[in-house]
């Protein structure tokens, strides 16, 4: 199957800080990774889809300049959550789609609690 | 009216008994439906994928779809504690389309 691994698992971090959070896919070529969020009890949220070589399509409402994605290769991509403050505390997760599935396969998430 | 729509539960069932989870949806569009299951604090694990109409049974695990009623099911048979988790229902319009999520259920399996 498709594998998607996420690191740190989880992080701390002062406010103000800034985070960076890495999804990888595994085992397969990942063009387009999405960013999502999730809330104590409450279902996912999309933020972004990230595209390889190109801008990524931020979700209405998700501040492009303060959750910055890149995706450089087809193997990677990057969330880094700026200047970050308490309420940007939530579980984030990466998924992808290879496209030989029409699906999508889900990281372990990571949880940031910023203090 | 929300896209998708899902009983959060909670869901208490005892060891050993049939467990039906269900969502419906208002896009006619959508095409590929899928059902996931997350542990607390972990990322969603796929269970179950359907396109289109139908069926769809692996092991214990059985999907439906009827999409002239625009709604879906997760059946689970003989459920164990360890189905106890949060499922997800979810569905698009296919391809690298995004997916549209249910609330999710908690259920609960009790030995």
């Amino acid at each position: 199957g498709a594998v998607v691994s996420q690191h740190p698992s989880r992080v701390i971090c002062k406010s103000g800080t800034s985070v960076k959070i890495e999804c990888r896919s595994l085992d397969f070529q990942a063009t387009t990774m999405f960013w999502y969020r999730q809330f104590p009890k409450q279902s996912l949220m999309l933020m972004a889809t990230s595209n390889e070589g190109s801008k990524a399509t931020y979700e209405q409402g998700v501040e492009k300049d303060k959750f910055l994605i890149n995706h450089a290769s087809l193997t990677l991509s990057t969330l880094t959550v700026t200047s970050a403050h308490p309420e940007d505390s939530s579980f984030y997760i990466c998924s992808s789609d290879p496209r030989s599935t029409d699906t999508q396969y889900f990281g372990p998430g990571t949880r940031l609690t910023v203090l | 009216q929300k896209e998708v729509e899902q009983d959060p539960g909670p869901l208490s069932v005892p060891e050993g008994a049939i467990v039906s989870l269900n969502c419906t949806y208002s896009n006619s569009a959508f095409q590929y439906f899928m059902w996931y299951r997350q542990y607390s604090r972990k990322g969603p694990e796929l269970l179950m994928y359907t396109y289109s109409s139908g069926n769809k049974e692996d092991g214990r695990f059985t999907a439906q779809v009827d999409k002239s009623s625009k709604y879906i099911s997760l059946f689970i048979r003989d459920s164990q504690p360890s189905d106890s988790a949060t499922y997800l229902c979810a569905m698009s319009q296919g391809g690298s389309e995004k997916l549209v999520f249910g609330k999710g259920t908690k259920l609960t399996v009790n030995p």
